[in-house]
């Protein structure tokens, strides 16, 4: 059974840090991965998704990358601003859409 | 502008009696499906559809109920709600499956009493 986990499911860091996100999945059959965002109060909104033969994906301050073999993904968010402050959720698309349960983040002034 | 909607935002109901969660997408996307998401469990799939007439079970299906009348609308059915349906309900569509990116509603929070 697929499982998604992501870590730390929590972070708080000053503005303008370069940080990094992590999402691991137990079975490395997947179709693709996609991270999203989550403001509270508010729908998810898709940020990257990358097929199960790229490696990464990049898209403005914001570069994920895929190892398949290990069942890693990261999300690399570059000089990160307060506007960033939300919960980053990663999914793993196989038979279904699994969902991990986010990493909350703050950056703060 | 592209979107998925729902409707109502907010809810609160009792036990047993039946409400419908509107969703509608703008995009003519094929395949729409609903989510529930809770505390330290994540967001979990409760129906999909592939298109018109073609609905399928997800992860979380028991008291639930859809319909996929039209290619646009996806509404999710409590036919008697319980308080363990209490969640934050997501709707969302993709172009062709579920593999594709996906687009969410703005999400319902229901609260059954």
């Amino acid at each position: 059974k697929q499982e998604v986990t992501q870590i730390p499911a929590a972070l708080s860091v000053p503005e303008g840090e370069n940080l990094v996100l992590n999402c691991s999945f137990t079975d490395s059959a997947i179709y693709n991965l996609q991270w999203f965002r989550q403001d509270p109060g508010k729908g998810l909104t898709s940020l990257l998704l990358i097929q199960s033969s790229q490696r990464e994906q990049t898209s403005g301050r914001l570069n994920a990358s895929l190892d398949k073999s290990s069942g890693r993904s990261t999300l690399y968010i570059a000089a990160s601003q307060p506007g960033d402050s939300a919960t980053y959720l990663c999914a793993v698309s196989t038979d279904k859409l699994i969902f991990g349960t986010g990493t909350r983040l703050q950056v703060f002034p | 502008e592209a979107q998925v909607t729902q409707n109502p935002r907010y809810l609160i109901t009792v036990t047993g009696k039946k409400l419908t969660v509107t969703c509608s997408q703008n995009m003519n996307h094929e395949y729409m499906s609903w989510y529930r998401q809770d505390p330290g469990l994540g967001l979990r799939q409760i129906y999909y559809s592939m298109n018109v007439e073609v609905t399928d079970k997800g992860d979380v299906p028991e008291g639930y109920k859809v319909s996929r009348k039209e290619k646009r609308n996806f509404p999710l059915i409590l036919e008697s709600p319980s308080p363990n349906q209490t969640s934050l309900y997501f709707c969302a569509s993709s172009l062709f499956r579920r593999g594709d990116t996906q687009y969410f509603g703005p999400g319902t929070r229901l609260t059954v009493l």
